[in-house]
């Protein structure tokens, strides 16, 4: 069964932290997503990847970054952890022409 | 950039009736419509696409419709089933545009009663 597989499900971190987020996928997918996912606010892009070492800024970047060194790997990462970084975290992969993005189950990270 | 428009946020309907959700999108170029659903403590998982060259589609009690002109689409919903009660997102891009990604409505919470 082809998945998207994210390191963990819950996380706590401290604000002032540096925290990473990590998303594996098993379908050799060139196009890699972060989004982020609040009540009322829907799913919204931070980053995403079309290629190895390949990077675009979505809709929300700011306070994050990512890196992508092989092409099944794709971490987020928050530099500095602050307590509106409070959000469900969600990795996705698809196919070149970017259709039927396969979604992990999600990080629900707490910033304490 | 494309923005995504999607009514009602909540939706409560009977078993056995039928549920219908819209969304509006902002950018004519962008030529794939996807539907995902999501369950309670789940990633969200698409249930049914369709592509602008289409008007609708249809999947056993689920179906599309896209209309181009008025840049919307809906998703409709028969028969309902409590097995249906979800988060459900409409999403929109333009696939033949290289370094762009989905954009998602903010999501319509459907709840079914038996």
């Amino acid at each position: 069964d082809v998945k998207v597989t994210q390191s963990s499900r819950y996380l706590v971190k401290r604000t002032g932290e540096k925290v990473f987020l990590e998303c594996v996928q098993d379908m050799d997918h060139e196009n890699m997503f972060w989004y982020r996912q609040d009540p009322g606010l829907g799913l919204r892009l931070i980053y995403f990847s079309y290629d190895v070492k390949m990077k675009e800024k979505g809709d929300i970047p700011e306070g994050y970054s990512v890196s992508r060194e092989k092409k099944e790997r794709f971490s987020l990462i928050l530099e500095s952890a602050s307590t509106n970084q409070t959000s469900m975290y969600l990795c996705a992969s698809s196919s070149p022409r970017g259709a039927g993005y396969t979604f992990g189950s999600g990080t629900r990270l707490t910033v304490v | 950039g494309e923005n995504v428009e999607q009514h009602p946020s909540t939706l409560s309907v009977q078993e056995g009736d039928s549920a219908v959700i819209k969304c509006t999108y902002s950018d004519s170029a962008s030529n794939y419509f996807p539907w995902y659903k999501q369950e309670l403590g789940k990633g969200p998982q698409l249930i049914i696409d369709i592509r602008s060259n289409v008007g609708e589609k249809k999947d056993q009690r689920i179906a599309v419709t896209l209309n181009k002109t008025a840049k919307h689409f809906s998703l409709h919903i028969t028969e309902t089933q409590p097995e249906d009660s979800a988060v459900y997102f409409c999403a929109a891009s333009n696939l033949w545009k290289a370094g762009t990604a989905l954009i998602f409505g903010k999501g319509t919470t459907l709840s079914v009663s038996s």
